[in-house]
């Protein structure tokens, strides 16, 4: 297993436009959060899946975000209408039972 | 509701030993994480440790929790220059029951050789 997969890496958009991310977990991990981490600071939590139902969402997930995972393996992040303020880097991470969260190289979106 | 706050910046010799200090606020998270991210890449699981144990070692790092005083420090032995890099800390969320990770704002490691 190669760990955590994002697609794209990176990302460059006019504002407006609507963008969508990809994420595959590892191999039969049953959990999927989205994280988001912008310049000098730690990532913060979007959202959690475990396997296809979506369990939580923070209030920084506006209504222009929206999360998929409908088989419960992969899973997708959309934003619509994008503005500045949502250049960022868009973190994926899952995990199974254990402790342990498996971060992927992330997609960095810059809004222009 | 939950903090994690992490000094910004540390800067040591090569060779030398590192200490990267952290203090949360959530006396419940059952476990505490350190994660290190390299310019433009994804957090790297470092290592972590469950909140009934004070001190944990692997290899080169060792990690020790203060739970009395919510303190989590991260040694790193015989400090190299491919150490370099941002160092976040980071607690699991026990009340929402979802296993999520709050992170702190990361501290910057230079190691000058």
């Amino acid at each position: 297993d190669t760990g955590v997969s994002q697609n794209p890496r990176h990302k460059i958009t006019k504002r407006g436009q609507n963008v969508t991310f990809r994420c595959d977990p590892i191999s039969e991990h049953n959990r999927l959060y989205w994280y988001r981490q912008t310049l000098g600071q730690g990532p913060e939590f979007l959202t959690y899946f475990q396997n296809e139902a979506q369990l939580e969402k923070s209030r920084l997930l506006s209504d222009r975000f929206s999360a998929e995972r409908p088989k419960g393996s992969f899973s997708t992040l959309e934003i619509q209408r994008t503005e500045q303020g949502d250049s960022a880097m868009y973190l994926c991470a899952s995990r199974q039972g254990s402790p342990e969260a498996f971060f992927g190289q992330g997609t960095r979106l810059t809004v222009v | 509701g939950e903090d994690v706050e992490q000094s910004l910046f540390l800067s040591v010799r090569e060779g030398d030993s590192s200490v990267i200090n952290c203090t949360y606020t959530d006396s419940s998270s059952t476990y505490l994480y350190w994660y290190k991210q390299e310019p433009g890449a994804g957090l790297q699981l470092l290592t972590y440790i469950f909140s009934n144990m004070d001190m944990k070692q692997d290899q080169r790092l060792t990690v020790l929790l203060n739970k009395k005083d919510k303190h989590l420090s991260l040694r790193i032995a015989d400090t190299q220059t491919g150490d370099s890099a941002i160092y976040f800390c980071a607690e699991q969320v026990v009340s929402s029951n979802t296993g999520k990770l709050i992170f702190g704002q990361g501290t910057t490691l230079q190691v000058k050789p």
